[in-house]
């Protein structure tokens, strides 16, 4: 069966960085994917998505040019680069795979999910 | 950025009632549109999309309907294992946006 599993969340300084990684298993690594984050008791945030063969990366305004979405397809490992870390970046970090190859936005499956606090 | 407005933000039922949410996007997205149950402290599961497809595995007492800017997620009886949080969110264009969440309590 699909399965997403998130690793690498933890406590970071306010300006450091951390890297969060999406290990798939149980299809076809080629379908896009997206992180998706969630601050303690609020709503979903759409962060980024990376298309299958990572050409194609969009990002949310409250991240770009400080969060990089890669994937390493050999692996089938999504990562998720984040640097210059803010308090607002508290949150816990979903990876999900886009139903469509063509990264229409219509997410069918979820991992778990791994927390990413902010804090000096 | 497409905003999604969700109505109610909570809900109290009890099992067995017939319970509706609505979904509104500030700008039409044809049927772009996507609905998702969370439980507490577990991932959004996917329920339906293309706003009125149920995804595999999905009990059919769940249904979605609409188009455009007006959408709605219907159960039709709930049960207990529905107690839950729902959001809607649109994939008519980038970025993508969630609504702000319907919590349905047990009343």
């Amino acid at each position: 069966q699909v399965q997403l599993v998130e690793s690498g969340g933890g406590v970071v300084q306010p300006g450091g960085s951390l890297r969060l990684s999406c290990a798939a298993s149980g299809f076809a690594f080629t379908y896009p994917l997206h992180w998706v984050r969630q601050a303690p008791g609020k709503g979903l945030e759409w962060v980024a998505v990376i298309s299958f063969d990572g050409s194609n990366i969009y990002n949310a305004d409250s991240v770009k040019g400080r969060f990089t979405t890669s994937r390493d397809n050999s692996k089938n490992t999504l990562y998720l680069q984040m640097n210059n870390v803010r308090p607002e970046d508290t949150a816990v970090y979903y990876c999900a795979r886009d139903a469509y190859h063509d990264y229409r936005g219509a997410l069918d499956y979820w991992g778990q999910g791994t927390l990413v606090t902010v804090s000096s | 950025d497409i905003q999604m407005t969700q109505s109610p933000s909570s809900l109290s039922a009890s099992v067995g009632d017939r319970v509706t949410i609505t979904c509104r996007a500030s700008q039409g997205i044809s049927n772009f549109l996507a609905w998702f149950q969370q439980k507490p402290g577990k991932a959004p599961k996917s329920l339906i999309y293309a706003a009125s497809n149920l995804q595999s595995g999905v009990p059919s007492r769940f249904s979605g309907s609409g188009s455009g800017t007006h959408f709605t997620l219907t159960i039709s009886s709930l049960q207990p294992e529905d107690f839950a949080t729902y959001y809607c969110q649109q994939y008519g264009s980038y970025p993508l946006t969630f609504g702000g969440g319907t919590q349905v309590e047990i009343k």
